[in-house]
């Protein structure tokens, strides 16, 4: 079984404070995706990285794909309230027939 | 364009009831998928469709866990009988084949309660 492990497991900040949260695995990664969740509802994509170095911004959010592909990162510059849930990375593993497999999630607060 | 629709939303059952969850994915998505998100973790894939064919039910535990898409479009999700550990929300998703089979779109759950 492929672990993909994220930290921290619970963030919380205060409006307007910047935050990374990361994504790791010892394996290697084909692509990696980053989700957001709310309460209630289920995960909704953020971005997909697939090239080892690759960075994505997405207005606040900038997305990192390591280098060797194995970790991940979401930064987040000047947290709004609204910014707050759960963020999970999901990875597809070399080899794996594109079974997607989901982290623990990183739970994020941003207090007004 | 349609969501995911899940139903129901919330389910109360005591151990060793059974339950049936039902999903509809985008019209025209090609591959459907059952997560299990417990509570604290990321969701964990149960079965994976792609049209009316299983591509993957290697973590289902069938002895308790079915699903069937009959018709290649909606699908049921039945756990008989239900144990405490079942609690959870049972996640659908959908994808389009082709170039965007990974961008997956899910619906809002369906929230287990097992007493």
């Amino acid at each position: 079984t492929q672990l993909l492990e994220q930290s921290p497991q619970f963030l919380s900040i205060q409006e307007g404070e910047n935050l990374t949260v990361y994504c790791n695995s010892s394996s290697v990664f084909s692509s990696l995706q980053w989700y957001r969740q709310e309460p209630g509802e289920g995960p909704v994509l953020l971005v997909t990285v697939v090239t080892g170095g690759e960075v994505k911004k997405l207005k606040r959010l900038t997305f990192q794909f390591g280098d060797a592909r194995k970790d991940s990162s979401l930064h987040i510059t000047a947290a709004q309230p609204g910014d707050t849930g759960l963020y999970l990375c999901a990875g597809t593993y070399t080899g794996s027939a594109r079974q997607l497999t989901f982290g623990s999630g990183t739970q994020l607060t941003v207090l007004p | 364009e349609a969501g995911v629709a899940q139903s129901p939303r919330y389910k109360i059952i005591e151990k060793r009831q059974s339950v049936a969850f039902w999903c509809n994915p985008i019209s025209g998505h090609a591959t459907l998928y059952w997560y299990q998100q417990i509570l604290g973790q990321g969701p964990k894939l149960l079965i994976q469709f792609q049209n009316n064919g299983v591509v993957d039910d290697s973590q289902l535990p069938k002895d308790r866990f079915s699903a069937e898409r009959l018709k290649g479009v909606d699908s049921t999700l039945k756990i008989q009988p239900a144990k405490l550990e079942d609690s959870a929300v049972y996640l659908c998703a959908s994808s389009p084949a082709g170039a965007g089979a990974n961008v997956l779109t899910f619906g809002a759950g369906s929230r287990l309660t097992v007493l």
